[in-house]
């Protein structure tokens, strides 16, 4: 059973490009979250996807935008990038966001570590 | 608001036991996660509370005092490969979706 996978692993730009970074969520997951992660710093909630739907978005700009598919597979874009876009971008994935329970555990992928110069 | 604290560094020594401290002020809460994440790699999870006491699961156990806004993890027989990130995650419930909100982490260093 495959776990959350998210490609590219590394991912170099300059500033003004865009990225778009891919999530597969694991087996069975139909919703997904994303985070940006800086050195020393815990997760900040991106945004989430639910069939095909941004449900529910953190303290982000409009820069940032995504994309949910059939398959329940996800992307992230940043556009105009910034120095400080640079992080490790993660996904997770988890079952029904509106029940209750273990069933909601969110489990991520290794991340995408974007680096803006 | 929302606001979620935990020491930024422990050291503790192989064979030991720590515990580390998480305290809490969400808008709305259902639950909380603590996450082990090693240097470079995904967090993985660790532990759910959703009420009051301790969950135990092997050398790890978490405890949860809604009231106090209070949770810690404990973890036994401490080995180096446990030297690594915890995290500490709320999931906070508005417009009727969840997302986690994380603390920075706490880094703990296993020494022999």
């Amino acid at each position: 059973d495959a776990g959350v996978t998210q490609s590219p692993t590394h991912l170099i730009k300059t500033r003004g490009q865009q990225v778009t970074l891919r999530c597969s969520p694991k087996s069975g997951h139909d919703t997904v979250s994303w985070y940006q992660q800086a050195l020393g710093q815990g997760p900040q909630f991106i945004f989430q996807y639910y069939e095909e739907e941004e449900r529910q978005r953190g303290n982000f700009p409009d820069r940032f935008s995504g994309h949910q598919f059939p398959n329940y597979s996800s992307e992230l874009n940043v556009n105009a990038l910034l120095l400080g876009d640079s992080a490790l971008y993660l996904c997770a994935s988890s079952l029904d966001p509106q029940g209750v329970g273990a069933k909601n555990i969110q489990y991520f992928g290794a991340g995408t570590r974007l680096s803006v110069l | 608001g929302q606001n979620i604290d935990q020491p930024t560094e422990m050291t503790a020594t192989e064979g030991a036991i720590v515990q580390i401290n998480c305290t809490y002020q969400t808008s709305g809460f259902n639950g909380l996660f603590w996450y082990q994440q090693h240097a470079g790699e995904a967090p993985t999870f660790l532990s759910y509370n959703v009420l009051d006491g301790l969950e135990e699961k092997g050398r790890f156990s978490s405890f949860l005092s809604r009231s106090k806004g209070y949770s810690y993890l404990l973890l036994k027989e401490l080995q180096m490969k446990d030297s690594a990130s915890y995290l500490c995650a709320v999931r906070d419930v508005e417009t009727g979706f969840q997302k986690l909100v994380f603390g920075t982490g706490t880094r703990l260093l296993v020494s022999p």
